[in-house]
């Protein structure tokens, strides 16, 4: 079955204590990115990377890191949490380059720093 | 700058009715997609359709209808005959050919479907 998993679904965690929230997708797509989803914001751009090796800021990328060593992966790392980014957390892949194709989307990670 | 504007906050209609949720974007670029994705009360985020910036042909699927018009840069969707299962957040995005690939969302439009 095509899909992007997300892990962890849910996490807890406080502040400053460094962790990775992994994505990982089987359809070989060459685009991956990071959403964050706030209420009255909807959702926004962290990361995105256009193949192996090659990633780029969004729009949010402040406090997150990404790596993109191998196709099908692409982790998030939040180095030093801060309760500001406790949010509702989504990785998405796409054939080609991205912005001419549908996002398929995992299943959301949702994060909680206190 | 790219912008995509779903004024519509929320939404609330008895089912049956017909509802049309608006999507205005914002762009310098002659190539770009629009797209609608879908997220039910589940949590995941559903794609519906994506248009690119010179195909102006509206599109019905079932229920579903989607207006594109360039002259007034919207995109708006339409659910005919609204059901229960149609209520959720709608999420209008807009992407560009020379905006490095970033895709940018609007806020979303809740939509409540009363029985």
């Amino acid at each position: 079955e095509a899909q992007v998993t997300q892990n962890p679904r849910y996490l807890i965690t406080v502040t400053g204590k460094k962790l990775t929230v992994t994505c990982s997708q089987n359809m070989n797509h060459e685009y991956m990115s990071w959403y964050r989803q706030d209420p009255g914001l909807g959702l926004r751009q962290i990361y995105y990377s256009m193949n192996v090796e090659v990633t780029d800021k969004g729009d949010v990328p402040e406090g997150y890191k990404v790596s993109r060593k191998e196709k099908r992966n692409f982790p998030l790392i939040l180095e030093s949490p801060s309760p500001n980014q406790t949010s509702l957390y989504f990785c998405a892949s796409s054939h080609g380059s991205g912005y001419n194709t549908e996002a398929f989307f995992g299943q959301g990670t949702r994060l909680t720093v206190v | 700058a790219q912008k995509v504007t779903q004024a519509q906050t929320e939404i609330s209609v008895v089912e049956k009715e017909d509802v049309t949720l608006d999507c205005v974007y914002e762009t310098r670029d002659t190539t770009y997609y629009l797209f609608w994705y879908k997220q039910p009360p589940s949590g995941e985020l559903v794609f519906l359709i994506r248009r690119n910036s010179f195909d102006e042909q509206n599109e019905i699927s079932g229920r579903y209808s989607w207006n594109f018009q360039k002259s007034t840069s919207s995109f708006n969707f339409t659910i005919t005959a609204s059901q229960v299962v149609d209520s959720a957040v709608y999420f209008c995005a807009l992407s560009e050919r020379n905006r490095d690939d970033k895709i940018i969302f609007g806020k979303g439009t809740r939509l409540h479907i009363l029985p």
